[in-house]
């Protein structure tokens, strides 16, 4: 089991631009959720996806979107990006059939540097 | 509404000595708590999870932690430090299955970062 994996590892991006970070979830799961951890900060929720669908959403502009696929992986876009969206993005996945505990599995990171 | 306060920015112990990270919670709804550990240039990994069976509950590498409902705290313990855990640690809460908005989200405490000497 791959566990959750995540693309890419590194990214450098300049004001203005914009990114698109990718994720598989764990085998068998099939909810997505997205946490932004600014340095030094503890992580911070985006949004969460389920069957295709955004369900939940933290407090982050339209900036951020997502998207899952049929195969539960998902993308995490962010247009006109600024100096404070450099952080780490982490994908975390979870079976919906554990939704009464909400227990999460992460993925390693995407680090985003905008300069 | 949830949020979760980590009374220590920085721990720092001695190798072979206790650990104790103190964690208080809030939450409208009764709360799922998880303890997480992240490893420089690491992912999150999950070290234990109370979902309201025992308040006792034991993780991997030793830790554990209790809940206790009426001071609202899940503080993380390991009886005696390794070097390798070393690391920075993370409160999580989220309310257990139906809690209004907040359901599927974690919220994450600012993190506690544990240094172990030798």
């Amino acid at each position: 089991d791959a566990g959750v994996t995540q693309s890419p590892t590194h990214l450098i991006k300049t004001r203005g631009q914009q990114v698109t970070l990718r994720c598989s979830p764990k085998s068998g799961h099939d909810t997505v959720s997205w946490y932004q951890q600014a340095l030094g900060q503890g992580p911070q929720f985006i949004f969460q996806y389920y069957e295709e669908e955004e369900r939940q959403r933290g407090n982050f502009p339209d900036r951020f979107s997502g998207h899952q696929f049929p195969n539960y992986s998902s993308e995490l876009n962010v247009n006109a990006l600024l100096l404070g969206d450099s952080a780490l993005y982490l994908c975390a996945s979870s079976p919906s059939e554990s939704s009464s505990y909400n227990e999460q599995f992460f993925g390693p990171g995407t680090r985003l540097t905008v300069l | 509404a949830q949020s979760v306060t980590q009374l220590d920015s920085h721990v720092s112990v001695s190798e072979g000595t206790p650990v104790l990270l103190r964690c208080n919670y809030s939450s409208s709804y009764s709360p799922s708590l998880f303890w997480y550990v992240q490893h420089p240039n690491k992912g999150l990994q999950l070290l234990l999870k109370y979902t309201s069976a025992a308040t006792l509950v034991k993780g991997i590498n030793g830790f554990e932690a209790e809940f206790k409902k009426s001071e609202t705290s899940f503080h993380l313990t390991k009886p005696s430090a390794h070097m390798s855990d070393a690391a920075e640690y993370f409160c999580v809460v989220t309310p257990q299955g139906g809690g209004g908005t907040s359901y599927g989200k974690l919220t994450f405490g600012q993190g506690t970062i544990l240094t172990v000497h030798p």
